[in-house]
């Protein structure tokens, strides 16, 4: 079946530093690739996705390409602040035309980011 | 506008009794997504409501879990004699539907209900 899997965490990085999230994927279809970010304290929320081969999601300096050869869908930002703490994760949704519009997400198990000032 | 709300935010249960769990939808979502969140694990997808379409309950565990939705808003989660092992952060998310919009693919969560089983 469809999976999702993102490196381990934690990840410590100081305030401008260079970050990358590696995320890979096997999925049956053509999936959606989606980045979500959950801040302390914090629901769930959408940072980024790509719907497609070689889009691109951006948002708040966070970037990730979809590469289908590749299969993965790696979260980068050129230079993390502190605010960027929190737990990413990686999830895909892979549902064929008969799936009756079920876009269910699959999960990676999520990857913890501290940013030291 | 309003999110997706979800309560209690915490609830503390002893081993064998039932709880219920409430999901508020954003308004015009007609898409509701129940997840199942254990401590170290990923999400795991539990049940989806799409208008009055019957139920893909293919992600319930177990059949001491229940979920309903009247129409296009409110949903509940109702899980009978619970066990330690359904302990975990349970999240509702809800969506466009597809075909109706673009931004179909994208769900918005609410924070969560934190379940601890005694």
């Amino acid at each position: 079946g469809d999976s999702v899997t993102q490196m381990e965490g934690p990840v410590t990085l100081s305030e401008e530093a260079f970050l990358t999230i590696n995320c890979t994927y096997t999925a049956t279809g053509y999936p959606s690739l989606f980045w979500y970010v959950q801040y302390p304290g914090e629901g769930l929320q959408l940072l980024l996705k790509a719907t497609k081969a070689d889009d691109k999601g951006s948002n708040k300096g966070f970037e990730a390409t979809y590469r289908k050869e590749t299969t993965s869908f790696h979260l980068e930002k050129g230079s993390v602040q502190v605010s960027d703490s929190a737990v990413y994760f990686c999830a895909l949704s892979d549902a064929p035309w008969s799936a009756g519009n079920n876009r269910k997400l699959i999960w990676g198990l999520g990857t913890s980011l501290a940013v030291n000032p | 506008g309003a999110g997706v709300s979800q309560s209690p935010s915490n609830k503390v249960t002893e081993k064998g009794k039932d709880v219920e769990l409430r999901c508020d939808p954003i308004s015009g979502h007609t898409a509701l997504y129940w997840y199942r969140q254990r401590l170290g694990q990923g999400l795991e997808f539990l049940i989806y409501f799409q208008g009055n379409s019957a139920p893909d309950k293919s992600g319930l565990p177990s059949d001491r879990f229940s979920a309903e939705r009247t129409g296009e808003s409110v949903s509940t989660l109702t899980i009978q004699r619970t066990q330690q092992e359904d302990s975990a952060v349970y999240l509702c998310a809800s969506s466009l539907p597809r075909f109706e919009a673009l931004d179909t693919d994208t769900q918005y969560f609410g924070p969560g209900t934190r379940l601890t089983v005694l």
